[in-house]
């Protein structure tokens, strides 16, 4: 089967850092993208990676290990306004996203 | 850019009446449109899948005959959901993909459905 992990919730501290993994088994791998998604809105893409290694994209990193079945998104110089919920997806080999349960940020001051 | 609009945002509507839920691309055409489902704290569950043209695919669960698709053109997919329940009652959001090589989905804002 199809499988996406990640932490169900966490918490940090305003102006801090948090890390955000997600381990998945998917049938094939065409790529893996991150979403966040504030309550009662519809989610925001954040990143895509295909191939291994890290992507920044201002406070925002996304990182990618194929051989591991492992990303992880960094949030830096966390802001109260980056409480959310973030969701990770993994595009299978018939280009379907497989989507992870998604993870609940809270960010306190 | 890649805008995916939803109307209507907010639905209120009696039992056993139907609803028709329009999704939108309004600056790319879309060759697949995806309609999910997202009850409070719970994640998005993916309930059909619709190429330009074509039939609808349902996910395992979700009643073709309850949750009608229509993908008509390129730029718009109508989800309607028909003798709604008050277990209807979620937010539905569809996204859209261009195709070709860009597998992004573009949400739009999402529906209320509110069923009394």
């Amino acid at each position: 089967g199809q499988n996406i992990d990640q932490p169900t919730e966490m918490t940090a501290t305003e102006g801090a850092i948090v890390q955000i993994n997600c381990t998945y088994q998917t049938s094939g791998f065409n790529g893996l993208f991150w979403y966040q998604q504030h309550a009662g809105e519809a989610p925001t893409f954040l990143s895509y990676n295909v191939l291994d290694g890290l992507e920044e994209k201002g406070r925002f990193s996304s990182f990618l290990s194929r051989s591991k079945g492992y990303s992880y998104l960094l949030l830096k110089e966390l802001q109260m306004k980056d409480s959310a919920s973030y969701l990770c997806a993994v595009l299978d080999s018939n280009y379907q996203l497989i989507w992870g349960a998604g993870t609940k940020l809270i960010i306190k001051p | 850019g890649a805008v995916v609009s939803q109307h209507p945002s907010r639905v209120i509507c009696k039992s056993g009446t139907s609803v028709k839920i329009e999704c939108r691309s309004l600056d790319f055409q879309a060759t697949t449109m995806f309609w999910y489902r997202q009850f409070p704290k719970q994640s998005l569950m993916l309930m059909a899948t619709s190429n330009e043209g074509s039939k609808a695919t349902y996910e395992q669960g979700v009643e073709k005959d309850k949750f009608l698709i229509n993908h008509a053109s390129l730029t718009l997919s109508t989800l309607t959901v028909t003798s709604a329940h008050p277990e209807d009652s979620s937010f539905y959001i569809c996204s859209a993909r261009r195709g070709g090589e860009d597998y992004e989905q573009y949400f739009g804002p999402g529906t209320r459905l509110t069923v009394t």
